[in-house]
C-alpha cells in the first residue's frame, strides 16, 4: 500500500521559531510537492522537487525553503514562523509525468503559530 | 499562473439525487485532467482521471470539453457518504510538470 507520511500532525510554534516539516514517501517517486490549505483558497503550491538536490519555487514560496536530499524525503522549512503561516500543511508525491501523473498526498500538518 | 475554476457550493443534494460539477481551465495547452476527493479534514486522494473521450466509474461519469476548455463530474444516485470537497486539477505537461488545483466544489447530500 502506497504511502506518504508527514513528521506531525499538529504542531504549534511561537512567532520568530525556525520549524521544520518533513515528507516522506515510500513509492520512489520522483516528484514531490509541498501545499498549504487554507479556507476559500484551497490548495497553493510552494515548492516542488523533481529529484533529489532538486528544488523549484511553486505560487507562494515566500517565507519557506525546502531540501531534498534524499529522494524519498522532502523538507519544508519556515525560517522564521509568522502568525499568517498558520494553516494545514500537505506534502504529496508522484511519478514522473508520462506515467499515472496521480498524487499521493500525506494526511497533513495543521500548524499554529502564536 | 495559469487558472482553475469551481464553484465553491455547497451543493446540497437529497439522497438519490443526480449532481454535476463543472471546473474551467485557462491554459489550453493542459494536457491530463483529474477529480480528487477530500473529505472533512482529510488529504485529497484521486477520484477519478478524465479522458478525452469521456469515462465513467460506477455512479461518477467525468467528461472533458477542450474547445470550451472545461471538465464535469456528474455523481448519479447521491449517497451520503458522497458528501465531500470535489477538487478539479489539471495539469500541463513538457517543461516543468505542475499540477494546478481548483478551490473545490462542497457537495452535501441530506436524507
Amino acid at each position: 500500500d502506497v504511502k506518504v507520511t508527514q513528521s506531525s500532525r499538529y504542531l504549534v510554534k511561537r512567532t520568530g521559531e525556525k520549524v521544520f516539516l518533513e515528507c516522506v514517501q515510500d513509492m520512489d517517486h520522483e516528484n514531490m510537492f509541498w501545499y498549504r490549505q487554507d479556507p476559500g483558497l484551497g490548495l497553493r503550491l510552494i515548492y516542488f522537487s523533481y529529484d533529489v538536490k532538486m528544488k523549484e519555487k511553486g505560487d507562494i514560496p515566500e517565507g519557506y525553503s525546502v531540501s531534498r536530499e534524499k529522494k524519498e524525503r522532502f523538507s519544508l522549512i519556515l525560517e522564521s514562523a509568522s502568525t499568517n503561516q498558520t494553516s494545514m500543511y500537505l506534502c504529496a508525491s508522484s511519478p514522473p509525468e508520462g506515467n499515472h501523473n496521480e498524487q499521493f498526498f500525506g494526511p497533513g500538518t495543521r500548524l499554529t503559530v502564536l | 499562473r495559469k487558472e482553475v475554476e469551481q464553484d465553491p457550493g455547497p451543493f446540497n443534494v437529497p439522497e438519490g439525487a443526480t449532481v454535476a460539477f463543472n471546473c474551467t481551465y485557462s491554459n489550453s495547452a493542459s494536457q491530463s485532467f483529474f477529480w480528487y476527493r477530500q473529505d472533512c479534514r482529510k488529504e485529497p486522494k484521486l477520484l477519478m482521471s478524465v479522458y478525452s473521450s469521456g469515462n465513467e466509474d460506477g455512479r461518477f461519469t467525468a467528461q472533458l470539453n477542450r474547445a470550451s476548455q472545461y471538465i464535469s463530474l456528474l455523481i448519479r444516485d447521491s449517497k451520503l457518504s458522497d458528501s465531500a470537497t470535489y477538487l478539479c486539477v489539471v495539469n500541463e505537461s513538457g517543461g516543468s510538470y505542475i499540477p494546478t488545483f481548483g478551490r473545490g466544489t462542497s457537495l452535501i447530500v441530506h436524507p
